[in-house]
């Protein structure tokens, strides 16, 4: 079983949609959680950090639910600049040496 | 701020050849880390340097795969011999906690094509 389970779709949505994408990850004992984003032949770069109590960015929301060991990122009033691949992220420790477990990553595309 | 430097940007070999890829990480990030992202998938953690000393190599390889950071800052990672399967992107990451986080960033990565 994957450390990190994401539904790759694709996705496709027109601008101002509003689209959710969920993760979930194997370990009880993972302690940091990310979102992080990765333009077409670009390298990964972090989008957010997941905190328990849910935090917002912008028109991005993230949320943790740790009982069911799932994470959400939640897009509302999508752009065209929003089209990429969406990599959910699971430290298993909370200090900084702890390995991070990336998703295969779920794919947005925003059409006008 | 200068970001991870990486080279080459892209490489083409033979199966059975041998390969180097190296990597500067940001001025001052002690920890450095090489990943491979296959096509359609996720990076997966090759090994994690913290300053010259190795972290975490627990899914490298090696029996084909070495790297190393000899003085705590530049590090290089070698295929020999390549096989079909290698080929992927290969990113460099380092990190520095700050403000109690520690966030990693990227190179553009090294793209392998092993035929």
């Amino acid at each position: 079983r994957k450390e990190v389970e994401q539904d790759p779709g694709p996705f496709n949505v027109p601008e101002g949609a509003t689209v959710a994408f969920n993760c979930t990850y194997s370990n009880s004992a993972s302690q940091s959680f990310f979102w992080y984003r990765q333009d077409c032949r670009k390298e990964p770069k972090l989008l957010m950090s997941v905190y328990s109590s849910g935090n917002e960015d912008g028109r991005f929301t993230a949320q943790l639910n740790r009982a069911s060991q799932y994470i959400s990122l939640l897009i509302r009033d999508s752009k065209l600049s929003d089209s990429a691949t969406y990599l959910c992220v699971v430290n298993l420790r909370g200090s900084t040496l702890g390995r991070l477990y990336f998703g295969r990553g779920t794919q947005l595309t925003v059409w006008p | 701020e200068a970001g991870v430097a990486q080279s080459p940007r892209y490489k083409i070999i033979e199966k059975r050849q041998s390969v180097a890829f190296w990597c500067n990480p940001i001025s001052g990030h002690a920890t450095l880390y090489w990943y491979q992202q296959i096509l359609g998938q996720g990076p997966k953690l090759l090994i994690q340097f913290q300053n010259n000393g190795v972290v975490d190599d627990s899914q490298l390889p090696k029996d084909r795969f070495s790297a190393e950071r000899l003085k705590g800052v530049d590090s290089t990672l070698k295929i020999q011999p390549a096989k079909l399967e290698d080929s992927a992107v290969y990113l460099c990451a380092s990190s520095s906690p700050r403000g109690g986080k520690e966030t990693q960033y990227f190179g553009p990565g090294t793209r392998l094509l092993v035929l």
